[in-house]
């Protein structure tokens, strides 16, 4: 069955880098885009970018631009993003999940809590 | 960017209730439009595709209608575990392929 399995919570200080990672399984890991998304504490979800795990290209949501980096390790078919420069408003459960189709979002993470603060 | 509103941003309704969601693009995005449920605590779920697929698994009284700027989400029977808040999520398909979601639905039982 398809699994993405995310990596554990994370505090971090204004400034500092945070570096989620998610393993998937269940499926050939460079068939399908992942894509992050993030939701802070009783807000809406907020699409971060897209990565294709085969090529290795990446489209980031304007907002995230300079500050987000999508990587991947094909041999341990695990995602990586990476954010910088973080700032309290980047407290967040981040997501990541598979893209299929026409852009939808059929299978997801568990979610990885990332906090910020002095 | 593409801008997404949703409508209303919460309701509440009884048990057996028609419930209807709304949703519109700021532009044409044809039917990459998605609907996802989201409970407390857990991630989202997908349920409709492509404007008016439903995804494999999901219960048929979720449906989904609509094309270009205005979507339509329905649950035609509410039920105890409808108890979610909905967002629809819309895919732009020229380069460089963005997302959007919608800022979402609060659906509770009155």
């Amino acid at each position: 069955q398809v699994q993405l399995v995310q990596s554990g919570a994370e505090v971090k200080k204004p400034g500092a880098s945070v570096k989620v990672s998610c393993k998937a399984s269940g499926y050939t890991f460079t068939s399908y885009d992942i894509n992050w998304v993030r939701q802070a504490t009783g807000q809406g979800l907020e699409w971060m970018g897209w990565m294709n795990p085969n090529s290795g290209n990446t489209g980031y949501a304007q907002k995230f631009q300079g500050r987000v980096t999508m990587t991947r390790n094909t041999s341990i078919s695990t995602a990586y993003m990476e954010l910088s420069s973080l700032r309290s408003e980047d407290t967040a459960v981040y997501y990541c999940a598979r893209g299929i189709g026409y852009g939808r979002f059929d299978y997801w993470g568990q979610g990885t809590l990332v906090t910020v603060s002095s | 960017d593409i801008q997404m509103t949703q409508s209303p941003s919460s309701l509440s309704a009884s048990v057996g209730d028609r419930v209807t969601i709304t949703c519109q693009a700021s532009q044409d995005i044809s039917n990459y439009l998605n609907w996802y449920q989201q409970k407390p605590g857990k991630a989202p779920k997908l349920l409709i595709y492509d404007a008016s697929n439903l995804e494999t698994g999901v219960p048929s009284r979720f449906s989904g209608s609509g094309s270009g700027t205005d979507f339509t989400f329905t649950i035609s029977s509410l039920q105890p575990e409808d108890i979610a808040t909905y967002y629809c999520q819309q895919y732009d398909n020229l380069p460089p392929f963005l997302f959007t979601f919608g800022p979402g639905t609060k659906v509770d039982i009155k």
